[in-house]
């Protein structure tokens, strides 16, 4: 158990519709990743917040927004979703700002199925 | 841009075999190379790293050697078990350490 807890495990929904994913870190840790993890892309970086800010950006499409909140938790927010969304949704924290110096830990993540 | 490229599955071995997994990487400046390993349900872990060339990580009896000269960080073990059975990702960052770059992930499956 690495710490991190993600909600839900599993989401179905339809095409054009709007989810919510969140994340808790591990105690102690100010920064979040999120990751999306497909068969056809594979991982794929989407976005870090560090003790509330944004810290970078990766490959994640304007209909993704993504926020951490004053308790750390975050959330990430998918919308008009398409078929080409389903995948499964990772979440990763480290207790600094960057990657380098700083392990990530990664949570069970969230499965979501578009139909 | 940064990319990893890293070996097809998936690989099927026997328990106790060889494991090599080839990765190689494509990056400017000084990367830091990971391997990371994700069991069946479960979220990844890091398995090993390295943050410079000619570094050696290693850990549970997995090992990878940071190569600069031929971009490499391979991951190897002398004996696999069956509890290896896994996806194994290779992944870098780069210098500025906002960015993870994941490989495709290789299946690996140990039979007894």
């Amino acid at each position: 158990d690495s710490g991190v807890t993600q909600t839900p495990k599993h989401l179905i929904t339809a095409t054009g519709q709007r989810v919510t994913l969140r994340c808790s870190p591990r105690s102690g840790d100010l920064s979040v990743y999120w990751y999306q993890q497909s068969l056809d892309q594979g991982l794929q970086f989407l976005i870090q917040y560090y003790n509330g800010e944004e810290r970078a950006k990766g490959n994640i499409l304007e209909r993704f927004s993504a926020q951490q909140f004053p308790d750390l938790h975050s959330e990430l927010n998918l919308s008009s979703l398409e078929l080409g969304d389903s995948a499964l949704y990772f979440c990763a924290s480290s207790v600094g700002p960057t990657g380098l110096t700083y392990e990530q830990y990664f949570g069970p993540g969230t499965r979501l199925t578009v139909t | 841009g940064d990319s990893v490229t890293q070996m097809e599955g998936p690989v099927t071995l026997s328990e106790e075999a060889f494991l090599t997994i080839n990765c190689t990487y494509t990056a400017t400046g000084y990367p830091s190379l990971f391997w990371y390993v994700q069991y069946p349900g479960e979220g990844l872990q890091l398995l090993l790293k390295a943050t410079k060339a000619d570094d050696k990580g290693s850990n549970k009896g997995f090992e990878a050697t940071y190569r600069k000269e031929t971009t490499s960080f391979h991951l190897e073990k002398g004996s696999v078990q069956v509890s290896d059975s896994a996806v194994y990702f290779c992944a870098l960052i780069g210098d500025t350490g906002n960015q993870f770059y994941f490989g495709t992930g290789t299946s690996l499956t140990v039979i007894p």
